[in-house]
Formats: structure tokens, C-alpha cells, sequence
């Protein structure tokens, strides 16, 4: 069963603290692996997708990276404004995508 | 505006009722997905319609149905609702992106049942 797992659950950093999500998969016939934003009650809004293992991508203060195994999202010199859940999904044959849980970060001014 | 609308934003029902769920998809996506998401169980893919067929069917459950029109727009039919399925749905469109979808979330309907 296809399965990701993301970590941690939650994430208080302030202004200008960088640091790291993690997003493990085991994903049969992965596709691509995405990331998504998503402010609360809101719809999830496309970052990245990633397709192969050593591909970064890169979005202002947001860096995703991408193992075999993993994908990291980096948060550089993060501001208020990207407190958000940031969620990571694998998307395998038939466009299915497998969510992970996501992280919540919280930035504090 | 992600370009796929769901109506209705909100909706409040009793246990036993049966509700529909609406949903545009962007202007040229052939593909519709469903999505609930609840607190504990995260983002539960459901069902998939492509160009009016069936495509590929998740964790729904015999109570829920949907079905996509020769307009593309879809419906989400849930009956003899639970508690449990107090839930965000989410609907989302695609557009191809180098052999994986990109999918496109709409801002979802919050369904709760009482």
C-alpha cells in the first residue's frame, strides 16, 4: 500500500529561523512527488513537483529537494507570511496521489 | 481564485440526511478528483471522472456517489449521513504536466452533520 509519512506535525519558528520538512514515501510507480500549501479552510495550492531523485526546485523562500526514499521542503529565513500546512503527496499510474499528513508551520514575527 | 468552484461553501445536516456537493473544474480540465479531508485522517483521495467516465476509485464508501456531467461539472452525492462524515471535500481539476498530474484544489465544502 502506498503510504507517506511527513514530519514533523508541527513546526513554531521565528522570523528568519530556516529549517526542514520531511516527507518519506514508499509510492509504487511514483510519478512525481508534489507539494502543496494550504492556509486554513482553504483548497491546497500547487508548489512543486519533483520527478526524479537529485531534483531541486526553488520558489522564493522554499527549496524542495528529492531522494529515493525523501523529499525536503527548506524553508529559508521564513516570514509570517509562510505559516501554513505544507503537504507532500506522491503521485503514482492513474494520477492518484497519496497524501502525507502534513506539517504545520507557524512563523512568528 | 484557483479557477475550480465548489458550491456549497458551507453546509450544516442532520444524521440519516443526504446532501450534494457541486463542483466546476478549471476551463479546459477534462479531469475531476475528490478529496475529503478530515482531522484525523488527512486528505483521502475518493473518486476520479475523466471526461465524463469513471477513472479511478479510492477510499469512498457505498453511501457516497458522484458522477460527472457532459458539462464536466460533478456532483458528490452523500446519503444517510453520519457523524463521521463531518469532513472538508475537496474537488480538484488537472491539466497533464510531464507525465504527472498537477492537480487544482477549489476551496472546498464544509460539511457537518449533527
Amino acid at each position: 500500500e502506498d503510504q507517506v509519512t511527513q514530519s514533523p506535525e508541527a513546526l513554531r519558528l521565528q522570523e528568519g529561523e530556516s529549517s526542514s520538512l520531511n516527507c518519506s514515501y514508499t509510492v509504487s510507480g511514483l510519478r512525481g512527488l508534489f507539494w502543496y500549501r494550504q492556509d486554513p479552510g482553504k483548497g491546497p495550492e500547487f508548489l512543486f513537483t519533483l520527478y526524479s531523485a537529485g531534483e531541486e526546485k526553488e520558489k522564493e523562500r522554499l527549496k524542495a529537494t528529492l531522494t529515493k526514499k525523501e523529499s525536503f521542503l527548506h524553508i529559508t529565513a521564513p516570514k509570517p507570511e509562510d505559516s501554513a500546512t505544507y503537504l507532500c503527496a506522491g503521485g503514482a499510474a492513474g494520477n492518484k496521489l497519496t497524501f502525507g499528513g502534513g506539517t504545520r508551520v507557524l512563523v512568528k514575527p | 481564485d484557483s479557477g475550480v468552484t465548489q458550491t456549497p461553501k458551507h453546509l450544516i445536516t442532520a444524521t440519516g440526511q443526504r446532501v450534494t456537493l457541486r463542483c466546476s473544474p478549471r476551463s479546459g480540465d477534462l479531469s475531476v478528483y475528490w478529496y475529503q479531508q478530515s482531522l484525523d485522517q488527512g486528505l483521502q483521495f475518493l473518486i476520479q471522472y475523466y471526461n465524463g467516465e469513471e477513472r479511478a476509485k479510492g477510499n469512498i464508501l457505498e453511501r457516497f456517489s458522484a458522477q460527472q456531467f457532459p458539462d464536466l461539472h460533478s456532483e458528490l452525492n452523500l446519503s444517510s449521513l453520519e457523524l463521521g462524515d463531518s469532513a472538508l471535500y475537496f474537488c480538484a481539476s488537472s491539466v497533464q504536466v510531464s507525465g504527472a498530474n498537477v492537480l487544482t484544489f477549489g476551496a472546498g465544502s464544509r460539511l457537518t452533520v449533527l
